[in-house]
């Protein structure tokens, strides 16, 4: 079957860095992408790889290696605005999106 | 900036009653579809359409239909609501199939949060 793990929470401190890690196993592979969605909003796009490596925009990042079937996705500075989910889909050989639960971040002061 | 605007955010209905939940587009997106979404599970699809009139099924159909007679617009329509349909319902859209990413960016409507009593 296909899945996408990501972790359901994680905790981090304003100013600091954190990496949401998302491991997949799906039929094909037509690109990785990140949503963040704040509470009781819609997801909004984050960010999409295809290509294994390093993309960059801004305070986030995100990576993929496709041999490991894993991203993660870094943010940097963090603003207490970053407290949400964030969503990792993977797009299967048939072009349909797979989703991960979701992990949700909590920023401290 | 594109807009995918649901009707309701919020609605109560009893076991058995008719359910429309209608979304809007204001991009000419090509493709718009129609999630579940419920605490510790990914986003399920429902029914998607890549073109007026057409539509797909998604994972979970059962006990869910869909309209699309205007480019814009696509209606979710549980026929007899039950209380295992109790959830979040997102709707969205794209520009269109293809193999670059832009084409497949999805833009979320805030949601529908339905209760079924």
């Amino acid at each position: 079957g296909q899945n996408i793990d990501q972790p359901t929470e994680m905790t981090a401190t304003e100013g600091a860095i954190v990496q949401i890690n998302c491991t997949y196993q799906t039929s094909g592979f037509n690109g990785l992408f990140w949503y963040q969605q704040h509470a009781g909003e819609a997801p909004t796009f984050l960010s999409y790889n295809v290509l294994d490596g390093l993309e960059e925009k801004g305070r986030f990042s995100s990576f993929l290696s496709r041999s490991k079937g894993y991203s993660y996705l870094l943010l940097k500075e963090l603003q207490m605005k970053d407290s949400a989910s964030y969503l990792c889909a993977v797009m299967d050989s048939n072009y349909q999106l797979i989703w991960g639960a979701g992990t949700k971040l909590i920023i401290k002061p | 900036d594109v807009k995918v605007t649901q009707s309701s955010r919020y609605l109560v209905k009893r076991t058995g009653e008719k359910v429309f939940l209608e979304c809007v587009q204001d991009m000419d997106h090509e493709n718009m579809f129609w999630y579940r979404q419920d605490p510790g599970l990914g986003l399920r699809l429902i029914y998607f359409s890549y073109d007026v009139k057409m539509k797909e099924k998604g994972d979970i159909p059962e006990g869910y239909s869909v309209s699309r007679e205007k480019k814009e617009r696509f209606s979710l329509i549980l026929e007899s609501a039950s209380t295992n349909q109790t959830s979040m319902y997102l709707c969205a859209s794209s520009p269109g199939t293809g193999g670059f990413s832009g084409a497949n960016v999805l833009t979320f409507g805030a949601g529908s949060r339905l209760t079924v009593l």
